[in-house]
């Protein structure tokens, strides 16, 4: 069946530091891919998508490439900052049915 | 537009009571669905709809009801609650289920059942 695993966390970074936070996928088919972030407090909202192979999904400074070739969807930021703070999480949303499925999270602390 | 709004966002229940988690949208987005937060399991869905009239059993149902009479609203029931659901509920909402389709979320309740 469809799953998604996400690198563990939690992950301590400081300021301007890179990061990547990895995730990798099973599924059927040609499915798309979501990260979405959750700040303290509040739901998830999306980050960045892709919907096919070698698209690459990009917004505030992050970036993922969909690998089809490793069923991967890593997602990186060259130089983070303390506001960027959040759980990460990596989504696969159904190709076909009507369930999305989730990583567990990785949770981020940047520290200045 | 408000988006996807949930009641009450804070909620303490004995073991036993029963209480209606609310969510409603007001995008007129066809596929509704409840999840529940505890940590180290990221997200597990609980029951999801695809439309006014019809909804099903995702991940982990028991323990909770659910309908969907509008478009709009999509109430989650504890009939019986126990401390197991002691967690942060999140209801979110697309267009339809479809692999293009972000899902809208919440701002969540957490629910402690003592």
């Amino acid at each position: 069946g469809n799953s998604v695993t996400q690198m563990e966390g939690p992950v301590t970074l400081s300021e301007e530091a890179f990061l990547t936070i990895n995730c990798t996928y099973t599924a059927t088919g040609y499915p798309s891919l979501f990260w979405y972030v959750q700040y303290p407090g509040e739901g998830l909202q999306l980050l960045l998508k892709a919907t096919k192979a070698d698209d690459k999904g990009s917004n505030k400074g992050f970036e993922a490439t969909y690998r089809k070739e490793t069923t991967s969807f890593h997602l990186e930021k060259g130089s983070v900052q303390v506001s960027d703070s959040a759980v990460y999480f990596c989504a696969l949303p159904p190709n076909t049915g009507n369930q999305f499925y989730f990583g567990t999270g990785t949770s981020l602390t940047v520290i200045p | 537009n408000a988006g996807v709004t949930q009641t009450p966002k804070f909620q303490v229940l004995k073991t036993g009571q029963s209480m209606t988690l609310q969510c409603a949208q007001d995008m007129n987005h066809e596929y509704m669905s409840w999840y529940r937060q505890d940590p180290g399991m990221g997200l597990r869905l609980i029951h999801y709809s695809v439309g006014a009239g019809i909804t099903d059993q995702g991940e982990v149902p028991n323990g909770y009801n659910v309908s969907r009479s509008t478009t709009e609203d999509f109430p989650l029931r504890l009939l019986s609650a126990a401390p197991s659901q002691t967690s942060v509920y999140f209801c979110a909402s697309s267009y339809h289920g479809g692999r293009y389709n972000e899902q809208f979320f919440g701002p969540g309740t957490r629910l402690t059942v003592l």
